[in-house]
């Protein structure tokens, strides 16, 4: 597609509920970030997909949160027995590659309420 | 450790008047990009600038430049003649080299408000 589209672009669930949050990359980005973005806050590193190589789980929360690439494009975050405090708008990112210079380029994110 | 550091939680600037966002980071590795980005109130994020840590000179990009002064550590951005439009947040961000790859990380951003 002409840029990176998340589904759902809204999501209300039950604490307790698991929730599964989808990301299709820009065509031919290799690199593909998630991101979370507390109400008024800057975004927190979740993970991060480089072509092949073992993604860097480093900023997930917690165990509850997962995320996989299928085939090097779409890729899913996954929260278990989610809790009113994983409220927030997770945010997609796609690009070029693994260079400094390379421009990651978002999505609309998907906004997620936690009852 | 990274870090991205903007201190001005909120700004004014009258339209058509040109207004500097303030960006400080620290990286103890040589090589690094900084970049700009413009979060509307439609929530998605527009790249702005980039600018590169051995880039010779400010980034400029239309009505952006970014004042880059490595010895301080600062990447403040400037936009000039203010529009409208331009009532946003705004987030400086900066990516270096890790082992492993290469990982962003953003400030707590700077809300800008525009005048009419």
């Amino acid at each position: 597609g002409a840029g990176v589209s998340q589904s759902p672009s809204n999501k209300v669930t039950e604490k307790g509920k698991d929730v599964e949050l989808r990301c299709d990359p820009i065509s031919g980005h290799t690199a593909l970030y998630w991101y979370r973005q507390s109400l008024g806050q800057g975004l927190e590193f979740l993970i991060y997909f480089q072509g092949n190589s073992a993604p860097d789980k480093s900023g997930l929360p917690s165990d509850r949160f997962s995320a996989e690439r299928t085939g090097g494009s779409v890729s899913t975050l996954t929260i278990q027995r989610t809790q009113q405090e994983d409220s927030a708008v997770y945010l997609c990112a796609s690009g070029g590659g693994a260079a400094l210079k390379n421009i990651q380029y978002f999505g609309a994110g998907t906004r997620l309420s936690v009852l | 450790a990274q870090k991205i550091t903007q201190t001005q939680p909120g700004m004014f600037v009258q339209e058509k008047e040109a207004v500097t966002l303030d960006c400080t980071y620290d990286t103890s590795d040589p090589s690094y990009g900084l970049f700009w980005y413009k979060q509307p109130s439609s929530g998605e994020m527009i790249f702005l600038i980039y600018q590169g840590s051995y880039d010779q000179q400010n980034a400029t990009e239309g009505r952006y430049s970014l004042n880059f002064q490595k010895a301080r550590k600062s990447a403040n951005l400037v936009i000039s003649a203010s529009q409208l439009g331009d009532s946003a947040m705004y987030f400086c961000a900066m990516r270096d080299a890790y082992t492993g790859g290469f990982k962003t990380i953003f400030g707590a951003g700077t809300r800008l408000f525009v005048k009419a």
